[in-house]
């Protein structure tokens, strides 16, 4: 069964900083991985997908990587904002016929500090 | 931007009534799905929904919960009678197709059941 997990669970830090936020998964048999973001009681916002043979993606200060032998992937932030503070969450869609579900992190808290 | 959209926004229900939550996918899209965050932990996969019917569906989704898509533009989910543990966030999702695509995820309904 595929576990995906997300450390750290929560991270404070001050405005300007690069971060890096780090997930990993059990089961390299993935299609795709995808990171999100989630405001407090708010839905979930797509911010990359990354394909199981792509590397990483980019948009805008994001910056996501993927070692699908290695089961890693992080998400690069790069000079933060206080407007980036929100759950970052990451899901892997697996290969095979159970590739309708993704599977989720149990996400970063991120604090980003004035 | 297109966007799937969910009513109510949040419901309070007593234990054992019947709710159906809705949603509007993305016109385009053929891929449907139904997610749920307790609080405090990961989102979780309840079911896919391709070509009039249900494709996945995990353990969570047991004979209490029904989907249904009543005309072309509604996705609905439907809990027969209401438990305590089934208060959560729950998200619809859509994707224009599966596999390589990423899925766009509703603002979900806050369920609270009393």
């Amino acid at each position: 069964k595929q576990e995906v997990t997300q450390i750290p669970a929560a991270l404070s830090v001050p405005e300007g900083e690069n971060l890096v936020l780090n997930c990993s998964f059990t089961d390299s048999a993935i299609y795709n991985l995808q990171w999100f973001r989630q405001d407090p009681g708010k839905g979930l916002t797509s911010l990359l997908l990354i394909q199981s043979s792509q590397r990483e993606q980019t948009s805008g200060r994001l910056n996501a990587s993927l070692d699908k032998s290695s089961g890693r992937s992080t998400l690069y932030i790069a000079a933060s904002q206080p407007g980036d503070s929100a759950t970052y969450l990451c899901a892997v869609r697996p290969e095979g016929n159970a590739g309708n579900m993704l599977t989720f992190g149990g996400g970063t808290r991120l604090m980003v500090k004035p | 931007e297109p966007e799937v959209t969910q009513t109510p926004s949040h419901q309070v229900t007593q234990m054992g009534q019947e709710v159906i939550l809705r949603c509007v996918p993305i016109s385009n899209h053929l891929y449907f799905y139904w997610y749920r965050q307790i609080l405090g932990q990961k989102v979780e996969f309840l079911v896919s929904f391709y070509n009039n019917e249900i494709s996945e569906k995990s353990e969570i989704f047991d004979d209490q919960f029904s989907v249904e898509r009543p005309d072309g533009s509604n996705f609905t989910l439907k809990i027969r009678s209401t438990k305590l543990e089934d208060s959560a966030m729950y998200f619809c999702a859509s994707s224009p197709s599966t596999w390589t695509t990423a899925s766009v995820f509703g603002e979900g309904s806050r369920l609270t059941v009393l």
